[in-house]
């Protein structure tokens, strides 16, 4: 029944090793999103992709990077982490795209930067 | 996106009904109010959301002032499970350039008490 799948659940890497961190959707939707919550904050988007169509917000560094190589993955890059890279990141999916959808989210992988 | 003000923290006691405020005064005719819940540890879950009317659904009811400026959640019989922080979220019904992701602010932390 598992409908945006994010494995692992927690991932563990060195400051500055690239590390990829995964989501699936078994909804077929158009829209996937990547959000970043740090311990204690509101979760924070990071960018999305409308079908192949990526949108990155202004505020996103550019360390982050993500890639979708069909509707039902996505993938968030992280070329050089950073202490304060550390969180959980959260995948989403809508329908469409428009603000009235629900937004489905995974469990989140929680990645930690050694 | 018009900005939301919640308390921190609140509890409540099992079997009562939890009602969470939300303070939206600047919020615009075509925004809507949006309310999510983020178990700890686990990614954001939609609850409801509405424009003007008073809406409920199994999970919980919105109950929304007539000037709009404030809303409440509640969830009628408030069990362990619903501990969690809640979010409001006011958004544009359609933002017309395609899809858009979620802006959290700092949420309300519901502990239901035994």
């Amino acid at each position: 029944d598992a409908m945006v799948i994010q494995n692992p659940r927690y991932q563990v890497t060195q400051f500055g090793k690239p590390v990829t961190l995964s989501c699936s959707q078994t909804l077929n939707h158009n829209v996937m999103y990547w959000y970043q919550q740090k311990s204690s904050q509101a979760p924070k988007l990071l960018f999305h992709y409308y079908d192949k169509d990526f949108n990155n917000e202004a505020d996103t560094p550019d360390n982050f990077q993500s890639r979708r190589p069909n509707t039902s993955f996505c993938f968030l890059d992280i070329r050089s982490p950073g202490l304060g890279d550390a969180a959980m990141y959260l995948c989403a999916t809508s329908r469409e795209g428009h603000r009235q959808e629900t937004q489905y989210f995974g469990p989140g992988t929680r990645l930690l930067v050694l | 996106d018009a900005k939301t003000t919640q308390p921190t923290s609140m509890d409540c006691a099992e079997g009562r009904a939890a009602n969470l405020p939300c303070n939206h005064s600047t919020i615009s005719g075509n925004e809507y109010v949006y309310w999510y819940r983020q178990i700890h540890s686990q990614g954001p879950q939609y609850i409801i959301h509405g424009l003007k009317n008073n809406e409920t659904n199994e999970m919980a009811s919105l109950i929304i002032t007539e000037d709009r400026k404030s809303s409440t959640l509640i969830l009628p019989h408030a069990t362990l499970r619903d501990t969690a922080v809640y979010y409001c979220i006011v958004s544009l019904m359609y933002s017309g350039g395609g899809a858009d992701g979620l802006t959290f602010g700092k949420g309300t932390h519901l502990i239901i008490q035994p």
